[in-house]
């Protein structure tokens, strides 16, 4: 089955910094990667997402890249706002609903004031 | 955006109850809906996955007497967890795919906190 691996498990940053979470993926025929953000005590939310026919997507402060070769894909957050600080999960799936997704162990991201 | 709805958003009960948790997707269908676990600081356990009209299937290690899947109706699905005691405290999350879009994408519930007395 599919296994993502998430790094790093905490991340803290100073506001107006970038932030960085990657993660890598087993399973070469999984195509969809999408990213959530979870903040306390609530569901996650889907902040952004990639198929694997593009290798970027950039949505105003986040972007995520995606490289199918290295079977790795990356978010990334610019100009990091205190609101930002949540718990980040990346996950891959095989296409369509049929697809299972295998989420990543979490991120917790701190932007510090 | 597509909506879960999650209820209740938290329950307390005695031990030896028995609590039930809904999903409801609010604007499309979902003939697949998942549940999770989420243990502190950690990432989404799959319990199973629920498929409306049909048996839920359940991951390995997770008793299908113990955590009741239903999924009468293509927009609601529900978890039932008999017999409570205090390690099943927790929070659950369910989330849906919309049937008619086909696209893999998940909608999440705002989960449901769970703490057995």
């Amino acid at each position: 089955g599919e296994n993502v691996e998430q790094h790093p498990s905490t991340l803290s940053v100073q506001e107006g910094d970038s932030a960085v979470i990657k993660c890598t993926y087993s399973d070469s025929a999984s195509n969809y990667f999408p990213w959530y953000k979870q903040e306390l005590g609530k569901g996650p939310q889907l902040i952004i997402d990639i198929r694997s026919n593009v290798g970027e997507k950039k949505d105003q402060r986040i972007a995520v890249t995606l490289n199918k070769t290295a079977k790795h894909f990356s978010l990334h957050i610019t100009e990091t706002q205190p609101e930002d600080s949540a718990v980040y999960f990346c996950a891959a799936s095989r296409g369509g609903n049929a697809g299972k997704s295998t989420f990543g162990d979490g991120t917790t991201l701190t932007v510090k004031p | 955006g597509a909506v879960v709805s999650q209820h209740p958003s938290w329950v307390i009960c005695k031990s030896g109850t028995s609590v039930k948790i809904e999903c409801r997707s609010l604007d499309f269908q979902a003939t697949t809906m998942f549940w999770y676990r989420q243990f502190p600081k950690q990432s989404l356990m799959l319990m199973a996955t629920s498929n409306e009209g049909s048996k839920a299937t359940y991951e390995q290690g997770v008793e299908k007497d113990k955590f009741l899947i239903n999924h009468a109706s293509l927009t609601l699905s529900t978890l039932t967890v008999t017999s409570a005691h205090p390690e099943d405290s927790s929070f659950y999350i369910c989330s849906a795919r919309d049937s008619g879009a086909n696209t893999g994408e998940l909608f999440f519930g705002e989960g449901s906190r769970l703490t057995v007395l």
